[in-house]
């Protein structure tokens, strides 16, 4: 069946302006998690979803960054006003259940660059 | 907080040579424990996961052990191929306490580059 995907998958952007990053998660799984990896880091945990609820927000860095998931399914990360040390690749995983620690499905990630 | 710290890379090996990776973490409570895999231009992908003290976690041809004791899940495999050259991440599930939510850590990734 079809994974995790993430659109765009490269975002190029002037400083100050908005941008939107989207994951559609596999059909059916309830927790989907934003990501951001910096170029030879590992993932940084930003925030994530069982369904529409957002359960931990407290890695997003500040206050320009934000995510939703209304209808419990397909995932935005917004970025405001961006700023150059916003440039990574923005990964998305979902997973089929809730509470246990179930296996995460990553997408292929956006690479946002900021000029 | 929580935390991960695994070796450093490159790791470069010839082709059947034994692999360790090491990887210990710091947490409060019981995490569970990844090893994820990324290949050349693909996304990360679970290789192998346990949950609790002395579980082994087995996939491919790679294992990994729970340790508690020394608080290690180190990585390892007993005959490398080049189609093993990868990014490897090591990751814990831990319980946060304020929240009660679960948040994943990931360390920063070792390169792994097997010669023919």
């Amino acid at each position: 069946g079809a994974g995790v995907s993430q659109s765009p998958r490269y975002k190029v952007t002037k400083r100050g302006q908005d941008v939107a990053l989207r994951c559609d998660p596999i059909s059916g799984h309830v927790s989907l998690y934003w990501y951001r990896q910096a170029l030879g880091q590992g993932p940084e945990f930003l925030t994530y979803f069982n369904y529409e609820a957002q359960q931990d927000k407290s890695g997003l860095p500040n206050d320009r960054f934000s995510a939703e998931r209304p209808e419990g399914s397909i995932s935005t990360l917004t970025i405001q006003r961006t700023e150059q040390r916003d440039s990574a690749m923005y990964r998305c995983a979902s997973s089929l259940l809730a509470g246990a620690p179930d296996t995460q499905y990553f997408g292929p990630g956006t690479r946002l660059t900021v000029l | 907080g929580d935390s991960v710290t695994q070796m450093e890379g490159p790791v470069t090996l010839s082709e059947e040579a034994f692999l360790t990776i090491n990887c210990t973490y710091t947490a409060t409570g019981y995490p569970s424990l990844f090893w994820y895999v990324q290949y050349p231009g693909e996304g990360l992908q679970l290789l192998l996961k346990a949950t609790k003290a002395d579980d082994k976690g087995s996939n491919k041809g790679f294992e990994a052990t729970y340790r508690k004791e020394t608080t290690s899940f180190h990585l390892e495999k007993g005959s490398v191929q080049v189609s093993d050259s990868a990014v490897y991440f090591c990751a814990l599930r831990g319980r946060q306490a304020t929240s009660g939510t679960y948040k994943y850590i990931f360390g920063t990734g070792t390169r792994l580059k097997v010669l023919a």
